[in-house]
C-alpha cells in the first residue's frame, strides 16, 4: 500500500532560517506528490507539486523536487517568516488507472512555528 | 467565489444522535471526497464520488453514509453517534484527468472543514 512518512514535529524556527521538511514515500505506482498547508482554523490549501522525477514544485518561495531515486519530497525555504506558522502535509496520488478518483495519502503533518 | 463549501462550520450533538454535513463544490469538478482529520491531525481518506458514482470507501463504520445528488454536492450522513467520531471532516473535490490513461495531477481543492464534536 501506499504511505508517506514525514518528520515529526512541532519544528521550531526563527525569522529569516532556512527551512527543511523532509518527506518519503512508498507508492505501488508511479504517484503525483504534493505539499499543502493548513493554517490555524482553516482548511487544507496546495503549496505545490510535482508529477514526475526530477520536477521541482515551488510557490511562496518554498520548494521540494521530486526524487525517484531516494522517494522523497522534501520542502525547503531559504528564509522563514512568522506567516509561515502553519502545520505542513506531505501528500502523493497514485497514478489514475482509468476507473477510479485517488484519494490522497497523507502523511502525518509538521507543526511549524515561526519565532519573530 | 469558487470554492468548496461546507455546512456547517461546528457541530456539537448528543451520542446517538443522526447528522449530516454538506458538501457543495462550484469548481466543475466530477469527483469529490470525504477526509477526517483526528485530534492529532491526521488525515484520512473516507468516500470518494466520481460522476456521482461511489469509487472508494475505505474502512469507515456503515453509519456513515455518503449521498452524492448530483456532481456538485456531497453529503456526509453519520447515524447513532459516537464519542470518538469526534473530529475536523474535510470535503474535497477534483477533475479526475485521463490523459492517455496516465494518472496527472488529481490535485484536490478542500472546504473549510466541519469540526464535529460528540458529547
Amino acid at each position: 500500500g501506499n504511505s508517506v512518512t514525514q518528520m515529526e514535529g512541532p519544528v521550531t524556527l526563527s525569522e529569516e532560517a532556512f527551512l527543511t521538511i523532509n518527506c518519503t514515500y512508498t507508492a505501488t505506482g508511479y504517484p503525483s506528490l504534493f505539499w499543502y498547508v493548513q493554517y490555524p482554523g482553516e482548511g487544507l490549501q496546495l503549496l505545490l507539486k510535482a508529477t514526475k522525477a526530477d520536477d521541482k514544485g515551488s510557490n511562496k518561495g518554498f520548494e521540494a523536487t521530486y526524487r525517484k531515486e531516494t522517494t522523497s519530497f522534501h520542502l525547503e525555504k531559504g528564509s522563514v517568516q512568522v506567516s509561515d506558522s502553519a502545520v505542513y502535509f506531505c501528500a502523493l496520488s497514485d497514478r489514475y488507472s482509468g476507473g477510479g478518483a485517488d484519494g490522497l495519502t497523507f502523511g502525518k503533518g509538521t507543526h511549524l512555528i515561526i519565532q519573530p | 467565489d469558487t470554492a468548496v463549501s461546507q455546512t456547517p462550520k461546528y457541530l456539537v450533538t448528543q451520542m446517538g444522535n443522526d447528522k449530516s454535513i454538506k458538501c457543495e463544490q462550484n469548481l466543475g469538478h466530477d469527483t469529490m471526497y470525504w477526509y477526517k482529520q483526528d485530534s492529532k491531525k491526521f488525515l484520512k481518506i473516507m468516500f470518494s464520488y466520481n460522476n456521482k458514482e461511489l469509487i472508494i470507501n475505505e474502512t469507515v463504520p456503515n453509519r456513515f453514509s455518503p449521498k452524492s445528488p448530483d456532481k456538485a454536492h456531497l453529503n456526509l450522513h453519520i447515524n447513532s453517534l459516537e464519542l470518538g467520531d469526534s473530529a475536523v471532516y474535510f470535503c474535497a473535490s477534483s477533475q479526475s484527468m485521463l490523459a492517455g490513461g496516465l494518472g496527472l495531477l488529481n490535485e484536490q481543492f478542500f472546504g473549510p472543514g466541519t469540526r464535529l464534536t460528540v458529547l
